[in-house]
């Protein structure tokens, strides 16, 4: 019944390993994103696909890789972690072009050690 | 891109009082101004939202004000309670789905 749901919900792991966090969302909307949200808080965009391609990608290291095999589903692939990669992932979905509410997923809370 | 600032970062009312938290964003081309809810551990979730064509917008105990001209919006709660305590974030975004967040307002409700 979950509407956006993330996997894992906790990812602890070392310094230098590739890890992917998976994104799914039922409710049939076009757009997804991923968002980053660290230590003090803050919500930031990090990227957004419309139906499959990639619209919005704001100067994230492309360490990060975000992957849409199709519209409802957005996974996140991370390489060679870093510390400062520590923190709470959304994934979240809206329906396109519509400027309604995003639905976000439960959050992914990475720990690299 | 959008850049959308929020005062304040904490703010403590007591339960019954009233809380409000302003934002201020850039990029003309918003329209669309939703405010999200985040509990402890928990997802963002939408409480209230407010078009440009509205000026405001109330929903029980909280309501929305929207200055397009000023380019600055805020949420107002009345009669505060202890389950209000959370972080809020407002946020802005245009045609393209490009939500942009404020930096966060963490309430605090003492009983």
């Amino acid at each position: 019944d979950t509407a956006v749901s993330q996997t894992p919900k906790y990812l602890v792991t070392q310094m230098g390993n590739d890890k992917s966090i998976k994104c799914e969302q039922n409710l049939g909307h076009d757009t997804m994103y991923w968002y980053k949200q660290d230590s003090k808080k803050f919500l930031k965009i990090m990227f957004s696909y419309n139906n499959k391609e990639l619209i919005i990608n704001e100067t994230v290291p492309n360490r990060f890789s975000p992957k849409s095999p199709d519209k409802a589903h957005l996974n996140l692939h991370i390489n060679s972690l870093e510390l400062g990669d520590s923190a709470v992932y959304f994934c979240a979905s809206s329906p396109k072009n519509m400027n309604t509410e995003a639905f976000f997923g439960q959050g992914t809370r990475l720990t690299v050690v | 891109g959008e850049n959308v600032e929020q005062h304040p970062s904490t703010l403590s009312v007591q339960e019954g009082d009233s809380a409000v938290i302003k934002c201020t964003y850039s990029d003309s081309a918003s329209n669309y101004f939703p405010w999200y809810k985040q509990e402890l551990g928990k997802r963002p979730q939408l409480i209230i939202d407010i078009r440009s064509n509205v000026g405001e917008k109330k929903d029980q105990r909280i309501a929305v004000t929207l200055n397009k001209t000023a380019k600055h919006f805020s949420l107002h709660i009345t009669e505060t309670q202890p389950e209000d305590s959370a972080v809020y974030f407002c946020a802005a975004s245009s045609n393209f789905n490009k939500f942009y967040f404020g930096s966060g307002t963490k309430l605090n409700v003492k009983p």
